[in-house]
């Protein structure tokens, strides 16, 4: 069955500073890959998604993240965090023949920016 | 074009109470999917409906949960005699016929539902 691992439940950042967030997937075909924010007490927003192609894909607000097979990564980036980037950030595998009948999900990442 | 819309966005049940909770997709979308997210955890996905069909409830607990997607109306999750563990965030997304494989879920605000 497939997996996404977060391994960092928290990351704290200086605004300003660069962030890479990790993503380990378990999936035995070619897997679809999505990142997600969530803000306190709201839903889930779409920041980038990877189904084939260009393995490094860009996002909204700045973010992208790359597609490493090899490692079995995605891994989130941005390269200078602003204090509205304070949120829970999830990695999601699609499982299907068609892509995303059912996502799973890592447990996420908590980002806290300082000043 | 409004997004996936969920209501009562809170809900507040007593034990042993039913909870109906209501998901509107986006306009044009025919697939809903249903996910929990248990405090201090990531989501986890319950049911996958069409219009008038469940296509996967693999996720969903074997009792007192329920989902539907009439061909009007929303799609409602309908959990009957609430227990506390069901104290939860629930959140619908939804997504377009799929022609391709490259469709996206967009999810709704959610609804949190405390038992009592």
């Amino acid at each position: 069955a497939q997996s996404v691992t977060q391994p960092d439940i928290h990351i704290t950042v200086s605004e300003g500073a660069s962030l890479e967030l990790r993503c380990n997937y378990s999936y035995g075909a070619t897997p679809y890959l999505f990142w997600y924010v969530q803000s306190p007490g709201q839903g889930l927003q779409l920041l980038l998604k990877y189904f084939s192609g260009d393995t490094l894909v860009q996002g909204i607000k700045g973010f992208e993240a790359e597609f490493k097979r090899s490692q079995s990564s995605f891994n989130l980036r941005k390269p200078s965090v602003h204090w509205s980037d304070a949120a829970e950030y999830f990695c999601a595998v699609g499982v299907s023949n068609f892509g995303n009948e059912k996502l799973t999900f890592g447990t996420g990442t908590r980002l806290t920016i300082i000043p | 074009n409004a997004g996936v819309m969920q209501n009562p966005r809170h809900l507040v049940r007593r034990r042993g109470q039913e909870a109906r909770l209501r998901c509107s997709p986006m306009k044009g979308h025919s697939h809903v999917y249903w996910y929990r997210q248990l405090p201090e955890e990531g989501l986890k996905f319950m049911v996958y409906l069409q219009k008038e069909n469940i296509i996967d409830e693999s996720g969903m607990p074997k009792e007192r949960f329920s989902a539907e997607f009439p061909k009007e109306g929303p799609s409602i999750l309908r959990i009957q005699q609430v227990v506390r563990g069901d104290s939860a965030a629930y959140f619908c997304a939804s997504s377009p016929p799929r022609q391709v494989a490259t469709d996206t879920q967009y999810f709704g605000p959610g609804t949190r539902l405390t038992v009592l």
